[in-house]
């Protein structure tokens, strides 16, 4: 079955900084979705890719797909407080569902 | 458009109580998903409709967990004889396909 690791599991930076996760799979993507979560909510969705080597952005969010597609980066530029929460990645199983991964949880200090 | 809605937000039971929660879909998107996370996991996949029919249902689902779909819109996931190991965030999802784009607040479930 399909596995999908990222790293860091936490990431802490400073207002202002620029930071990327990344999200890992054991097999190939046929699609990838970033969602963000505040603690205690549901998912909010972001992006989502499917071609290899694609790469979309909204607002200050920029996410990758490898040209492998298996692996995929979110990278945010000059991070503020609102960016703070559980980023998760999830792919497309194939067979009608979405598996995810554990998250990155990020914290911005002011 | 007024999104997934999920009720109740926050339900506290005791061990061996029956629960049931209820989510609202997007009116016109025919798929409906319900996903459990625990603290610190991503979502898990439990199971899912198409209109009123129940296509897969995961291994997590044990027979205490029933979700129903009767008239192909809103969907309830009743918990029976809950145990400690339910306490999770159970999180409902609405699609035309297969592309999870649009989740409800989630039911935090506590059981005591």
């Amino acid at each position: 079955s399909q596995e999908l690791e990222q790293s860091p599991q936490s990431l802490i930076v400073q207002e202002g900084k620029n930071l990327t996760i990344n999200c890992t799979s054991s097999k190939t993507l046929y699609g990838l979705y970033w969602y963000k979560q505040k603690y205690g909510e549901g998912l909010i969705f972001l992006m989502m890719l499917q071609k290899g080597g694609e790469e979309k952005s909204h607002e200050k969010i920029t996410a990758k797909l490898d040209e492998k597609k298996q692996q995929s980066s979110l990278h945010i530029t000059a991070s503020q407080p609102s960016h703070a929460g559980i980023y998760l990645c999830g792919a497309d199983s194939r067979d009608d569902k979405i598996i995810f991964g554990k998250g990155t949880r990020l914290h911005i200090l002011p | 458009d007024t999104g997934v809605s999920q009720d109740p937000r926050h339900k506290i039971t005791k061990r061996g109580q029956n629960v049931t929660f209820r989510c609202d879909p997007i009116s016109e998107h025919n798929r409906l998903y319900w996903y459990r996370q625990t603290l610190g996991q991503g979502p898990e996949f439990l199971t899912y409709f198409q209109n009123e029919a129940q296509l897969e249902k995961s291994r997590l689902l044990s027979d205490r967990f029933s979700a129903e779909r009767p008239k192909g819109s809103f969907s309830t996931l009743e918990i029976q004889r809950t145990e400690q190991g339910d306490s999770a965030m159970y999180l409902c999802a609405s699609s035309p396909l297969t592309d999870l784009r649009h989740f409800g607040p989630g039911t935090r479930l506590t059981v005591l």
